[in-house]
């Protein structure tokens, strides 16, 4: 099982909603990351996870919460979010963090803030 | 600081032909690992190729291969006979940086 899987594929939410994104792995991977990807552009690193620990959070602002409850899975907590959210939200996992193998990506959450 | 840039935004290429897409980075360490990936439009991000750096040899996978020059901290990507199917972006992401992207390049590749 070489799978990263995201849920949802899409998700509308208005600004004052609260909602979570989900991401699980099965390849016994230690490490997580979440990434906001807009049109054109590189995903941008937003948070690293690391044996359950939070790595690395590149000045997220506040209203992205990140939650890796197990080894498996990582949720990303969205509340109050502006229209400059709507992007494509991917989760990555890989063996270690800075290790030899290569990031697994899920097929990404569609998210638009309405 | 370990960075990584992809000066060439857009690229097209006509079917069957060859392109190269480069890639500089930079690091101090001097054992690690260098990946390409690709995103096709509305796909899954996956892995094309790797380079060990210890390793002279250039990895190569089908029509996918890559002229790394460790000195030089270059890591391009060439793709031969290229194909439709290779339209995509290409991302440079090595895991030294942790999995932070270059900026990307589109490829078009033209029947």
């Amino acid at each position: 099982d070489t799978e990263v899987t995201q849920t949802p594929k899409h998700l509308v939410m208005g600004m004052t909603n609260k909602k979570s994104l989900k991401c699980e792995q099965h390849m016994g991977h230690r490490a997580m990351y979440w990434y906001k990807q807009k049109a054109k552009k590189p995903p941008e690193l937003m948070f690293v996870y690391s044996y359950e620990k939070l790595s690395i959070n590149e000045s997220v602002p506040s209203r992205f919460s990140p939650e890796c409850p197990n080894s498996s899975l990582l949720n990303l907590h969205l509340h109050a979010l502006q229209p400059e959210d709507s992007a494509l939200y991917l989760c990555a996992s890989s063996q270690e963090r800075g290790a030899s193998t290569e990031a697994f990506f899920g097929q990404g959450t569609r998210l638009t803030v309405v | 600081a370990q960075t990584v840039t992809q000066s060439q935004p857009e690229m097209s290429v006509q079917e069957a032909e060859t392109v190269t897409l480069s890639c500089t980075y930079d690091t101090s360490e001097s054992n690690y690992y260098l990946f390409w990936y690709k995103q096709p439009p509305s796909r899954q991000m996956i892995l094309v190729i790797r380079q060990e750096a210890y390793k002279q040899q250039n990895a190569t996978e089908n029509r996918f291969s890559v002229n790394f020059q460790k000195a030089a901290k270059s890591f391009s990507l060439k793709i031969s006979d290229s194909q439709l199917g290779d339209t995509a972006m290409y991302f440079c992401a090595p895991p030294f940086a942790d999995m932070r992207f270059g900026a990307g390049t589109r490829l078009t590749v033209k029947p």
